[in-house]
């Protein structure tokens, strides 16, 4: 089972920051937080990834709390080829990737 | 970035029949390499891990004899769906992972399947 609550959708003005929220609070010390999305009819596509600390690459930025039981991926300039549905997964470095239900994130113009 | 190609992209197979799937990535060794299937409107579902030049481990549920896991070289694993019923069609998409560079997962493109 997934180890991960994400709220099932989430709409978005183009142009403003996308905060996608996800819970793991039964994340373990080694465990890591992935975000991928998948466009509709395609595989999924890595986003990024962290331990504790926060990151950021050109795609997003992965805020992760301090006692790590939860993360918010961030989109900064959302646009409406962003819409997909984005999953937070926890897994060990190495590990099997369990997808849960997502949010499906829809940019409005 | 590192790619991760299937084909083929679409397949139409009637019922009683066996179809393959092939994975292959392209510019990268896969020492790991898994297979999702994905119904409409749902997540993925994990059905199997392969290592190469091993048998593949399947998740809990998937029947191991009706979807063939072959994983012969470092750059190809392919699924067998044999005896296809209408209940297999569905999205299957492979994941590879070259574990000397990193550990990120990278999908491929994805199948479908459409069993008649």
């Amino acid at each position: 089972d997934a180890k991960t609550t994400q709220p099932p959708s989430m709409d978005c003005a183009e142009g403003r920051a996308a905060n996608l929220p996800c819970n793991h609070s039964t994340i373990s010390g080694n465990e890591y937080v992935y975000w991928y999305r998948q466009i509709h009819s395609q595989g999924p596509q890595y986003i990024i990834h962290g331990l504790k600390n926060n990151e950021t690459n050109e795609m997003a930025s992965l805020i992760i709390t301090e006692d790590r039981k939860s993360s918010t991926l961030i989109l900064p300039h959302a646009t409406l080829r962003d819409t997909a549905v984005y999953y937070c997964i926890v897994s060990n470095q190495g590990g099997k990737l369990i997808f849960g239900q997502g949010t499906e994130l829809s940019v409005k113009p | 970035g590192a790619v991760v190609s299937q084909h083929p992209s679409r397949v139409i197979c009637k019922s009683g029949t066996s179809v393959k799937i092939e994975c292959r990535s392209l510019d990268f060794q896969a020492t790991t390499m898994f297979w999702y299937r994905q119904f409409p409107k749902q997540s993925l579902m994990l059905m199997a891990t392969s290592n190469e030049g091993s048998k593949a481990t399947y998740e809990q549920g998937v029947e191991k004899d009706k979807f063939l896991i072959n994983h012969a070289s470092l750059t190809l694993s392919t699924l067998t769906v044999t005896s296809a019923h209408p209940e297999d069609s569905s999205f299957y998409i492979c994941s590879a992972r070259d574990g000397s560079l990193d550990y990120e997962q990278y999908f491929g493109p994805g199948t479908r399947l459409t069993v008649t």
